[in-house]
């Protein structure tokens, strides 16, 4: 079975700050995707990014960057000199080749306060 | 135009009503799921449906009834209302096979059981 943990619940920074907000993933299978999705306060969900599991390389999209470690099983997300309108909650995610169910992780509700 | 959208909204009934929930989506994708997010933001799927047919259906009572008519729609229709089915439910959609995993949500639609 999958699972996806994101063990915090809840961070708070101060604009400007960088934050990162972690995600460990388990699976016992060898070819798998993981994804973050962003759901702002208006209820919506965003996609992000989508990493599969043979690609290891960090991916850097603006303020965003990922870190893929298949070693530690984490697929963490950075945010860099964050805004307000970072607020959100975001989800981690992790898909098995072929499954179409996505699995989500509990959510890390992010503040940023100016 | 919307990717994927979701009627009604908002939604507020009384236990023991019965109440549908309607999707669309415009992408040409085949897949459709329908996703319940409690009060504790938690995801979890609940059906999907590929080229209008049923692929999972997890442990979800028998008083929720997914309707795909064909692969555009996903409806999702509730007997017997229950508090617990409070929530907000999203319907997404994907293509098989490609993107794995890259699901387009609607924007919700949050369900009130008074």
């Amino acid at each position: 079975a999958q699972k996806v943990t994101q063990a915090q619940t809840e961070i708070s920074v101060v604009e400007k700050e960088d934050v990162t907000l972690d995600c460990v993933y388990e699976t016992r299978d060898t070819t798998y995707y993981l994804f973050w999705y962003k759901q702002p306060p208006s209820g919506e969900l965003v996609f992000l990014i989508r990493r599969n599991s043979f690609d290891e390389q960090n991916e850097i999209s603006g303020r965003y960057s990922w870190n893929f470690q298949k070693s530690t099983s984490s697929f963490n997300f950075t945010i860099t000199a964050s805004q307000v309108v970072d607020s959100a909650v975001y989800f981690c995610a992790l898909v098995i080749q072929g499954a179409q169910k996505l699995v989500f992780g509990q959510g890390t509700r992010l503040t940023i306060n100016p | 135009d919307t990717a994927v959208s979701q009627t009604p909204k908002y939604l507020v009934t009384q236990m023991g009503n019965d109440k549908s929930i309607k999707c669309e989506q415009n992408l040409g994708h085949d897949t459709m799921y329908w996703y319940k997010q409690d009060s504790k933001k938690f995801l979890k799927i609940m059906f999907s449906y590929n080229n209008k047919e049923l692929i999972i259906n997890e442990t979800v009572p028998n008083r929720f009834s997914p309707k795909s008519p064909d692969k555009a729609h996903l409806n999702l229709h509730i007997n017997s209302l229950e508090l617990g089915d409070s929530a907000v439910y999203f319907c997404a959609s994907s293509q098989w096979g490609h993107n794995t995993g890259e699901l387009f949500f609607g924007e919700g639609s949050r369900l009130t059981v008074l």
